[in-house]
């Protein structure tokens, strides 16, 4: 069973606008989410987390919503650019104390910016 | 962050026969992971590698099929034993800690195909 879901496959977007992508999980004992980028031949980079004592957190263009009663949070990039074209994994843990253990992946929403 | 990597990066194998991936990291880490993608899947987390005891596996894997050692903090292997195509994916180890515990890094990635 899914517990964390990524309902958009793919998104496209012109450069120097908004891309949003979502995320929605079905476990109330996650309490920390991430989102990772992925290149083809390459593995995960890690991008920007919330805890869930937060509703947002921004680091420069990307900035991370999360909505806790929805069990929803959501990706904003913006502006857009073509080298964020990728592939990206929202992913959620659950309190396991200091570490984050194992995390819950979707599976993932290709990201196109083109020019 | 830690720089990981990964030994094969792909590899094309036979049915009935086995593979031993490798995960090196430029530094000692406290934790270590196995996961898999298959594709068009999410990533799945197959066991946490244990330094100087069994791994801890997650439901659905067992030791016989994906025996992992890890003998110290910067090292471990994953074997995919009695290899069939349905277990052609892609095989990523992670890590987290020893100073920051609330991201996971990983590696490039090894890409499996079974004939």
């Amino acid at each position: 069973d899914q517990q964390v879901k990524q309902n958009s496959p793919s998104l496209s977007v012109q450069e120097g606008r908004i891309s949003i992508l979502n995320c929605d999980y079905t476990n109330s004992m996650f309490d920390y989410f991430l989102w990772y980028k992925k290149y083809p031949a390459e593995g995960p980079t890690f991008l920007i987390s919330i805890s869930s004592i937060k509703d947002k957190n921004e680091d420069g263009r990307f900035t991370v919503f999360l909505n806790k009663s929805a069990k929803h949070l959501s990706l904003h990039i913006v502006p857009s650019q073509p080298g964020d074209s990728a592939v990206y994994f929202c992913a959620a843990s659950s309190d396991r104390g200091s570490t984050l253990g194992r995390l819950y992946f979707g599976r993932g929403t290709q990201l196109t910016v083109w020019p | 962050s830690a720089v990981i990597s990964q030994k094969p990066s792909r590899d094309i194998c036979q049915r009935g026969t086995s593979l031993t991936i490798q995960c090196q990291v430029d530094s000692q880490v406290t934790m270590m992971f196995w996961y898999r993608q298959q594709p068009g899947q999410s990533l799945t987390l197959i066991a946490t590698a244990n330094q100087g005891s069994e791994a801890t596996y997650e439901s659905g894997f067992v030791i016989d099929k994906f025996p992992i050692s890890r003998p110290n903090l910067t090292f471990s292997t994953l074997t995919v034993s009695n290899m069939s195509p349905e277990d052609s994916s892609i095989y990523l180890c992670s890590v987290e800690g020893p100073v920051v515990y609330n991201e996971q890094f990983f590696g490039p990635g090894t890409r499996l195909t079974v004939l």
